[in-house]
């Protein structure tokens, strides 16, 4: 049972457009997302987080936006860049548990910038 | 700062047989973590240290896999007997405390054949 779902393992885009990547989860504890963006052969880099207490969380280039009543959020990136192009994952936890360890990831979606 | 170091990067070995993989963590980082990424899959978590105490390891396969964190830095991850569907990246992650950011190492890639 997936708990934290990207139903997007692709997406292409322009430089200079907006990326939008998308991720939804089932789990109503979870009260603490996560992106990480990772390169072939190197380990997850960590990207921008929200916590449910907010909607919006804004880091230069990037957005994340959480809605909860529909347990969805997504990640803009604008404008993109080549650079961006990577494996996209977004995680969740409960943190409220006591700990941000046990994160619960997605199977990630892999975003093409093309010049 | 530097960052997780993982050793081997890549190792290859025959079912039912052994492997180790190292960690060191940054340093001064309380938590540390080991994932199982399997091709096509996110990284599940398998064992999470605060200093060199064990605070979950639901996840982990005890019947095959060990971890140890002596001393509360370094760690191995060990598998016996290795079986095929043990393939997958090995990602250690360490943070400063267990509400901070993860950090992630490169990981090392196991192929068992």
């Amino acid at each position: 049972d997936q708990q934290v779902k990207q139903n997007s393992p692709s997406l292409s885009v322009q430089e200079g457009r907006i990326s939008i990547l998308n991720c939804d989860y089932t789990n109503s504890m979870f009260d603490y997302f996560l992106w990480y963006k990772k390169y072939p052969a190197e380990g997850p880099t960590f990207l921008i987080s929200i916590s449910s207490i907010k909607d919006k969380n804004e880091d230069g280039r990037f957005t994340v936006f959480l809605n909860k009543s529909a347990k969805h959020l997504s990640l803009h990136i604008v404008p993109s860049q080549p650079g961006d192009s990577a494996v996209y994952f977004c995680a969740a936890s409960a943190i409220q548990g006591g700990s941000q360890g046990n994160l619960i990831f997605g199977k990630g979606t892999k975003l093409s910038v093309k010049p | 700062e530097a960052g997780v170091a993982q050793s081997p990067r890549y190792k290859i070995i025959e079912k039912r047989q052994s492997v180790a993989f190292w960690c060191n963590p940054i340093s001064g980082h309380a938590t540390l973590y080991w994932y199982q990424q399997i091709l096509g899959q996110g990284p599940k978590l398998l064992i999470q240290f605060q200093n060199n105490g064990v605070v979950d390891d639901s996840q982990l396969p005890k019947d095959r896999f060990s971890a140890e964190r002596l001393k509360g830095v370094d760690s191995t991850l060990k598998i016996q007997p290795a079986k095929l569907e043990d393939s997958a990246v090995y990602l250690c992650a360490s943070s400063w405390t267990d509400q901070e950011t993860q950090y992630f190492g490169p990981g090392t890639r196991l192929l068992v054949l």
